[in-house]
């Protein structure tokens, strides 16, 4: 099956910074999804990415499809912006196969 | 609320036990996911159901078992667990083949067996 990489598997911010988050897979995809999941296990669904740049506020994200990667960004970073950051991309069935995700601390 | 509703929020089990998750999704969504998340692994899909039936089974253990009645919910039956099935369990929805618009999560069962 597909295979998905993240890095970095973990990120210290201070507060105010800025930051890319990538994502690596190993076959063209259709689908590619961007969450945040907080404290309490919640997944946030922040980008449905399958090509190009989408901005939602302080983040971003572009996919490139025919180079098989994917970026987030996180700027000015607010300590609720910690948590772990998963990309996920759809396999076949609407399988949705996840990265082992990035962990994210923003210090104030 | 993001539109998929999971309860309890919280299950302790004994392994002799008999208990069940539930999860509603208010999206119209057309297909409905169980996923699993233990502690160091990334997320393992369990089951898929589309359209009310189930179209996917991970080579998961018969203890665990879904049900989909229609499509606004799914449940996961649970019996005779084991300490390591101790984990998140995620419910997600999507709508129409490739899942157009991607998933939506519930907010997880967080289940501890004792």
């Amino acid at each position: 099956g597909i295979q998905v990489e993240q890095s970095p598997p973990d990120l210290i911010l201070q507060e105010g910074a800025n930051s890319t988050l990538r994502c690596n897979f190993s076959d063209s995809v259709n689908n590619l999804q961007w969450f945040h999941q907080n404290p309490w296990g919640q997944l946030i669904n922040l980008f449905y990415i399958p090509s190009g740049t989408k901005q939602n506020g302080r983040l971003s994200a572009t996919t490139v499809a025919t180079e098989r990667y994917s970026l987030l960004y996180i700027s000015s970073s607010q300590t609720t912006d910690s948590g772990v950051y998963f990309c996920a991309v759809m396999e076949y069935g609407n399988k949705l196969v996840f990265g082992a995700g990035t962990i994210l601390r923003v210090k104030s | 609320e993001t539109g998929v509703t999971q309860t309890p929020r919280h299950l302790v089990m004994g392994m002799t036990n008999k208990k069940s998750l539930k999860c509603e999704q208010h999206l119209g969504h057309n297909a409905m996911y169980w996923y699993k998340q233990s502690a160091k692994k990334p997320l393992e899909l369990m089951f898929v159901y589309s359209l009310e039936e189930r179209v996917e089974n991970n080579s998961v253990p018969s203890r665990f078992s879904p049900e989909c009645p229609n499509s606004s919910h799914l449940f996961l039956h649970l019996h005779t667990l084991q300490p390591e099935d101790s984990a998140l369990y995620l419910c997600a929805s999507s709508q129409g083949e490739g899942a157009v618009g991607g998933y939506t999560f519930g907010s997880g069962t967080r289940l501890t067996v004792v």
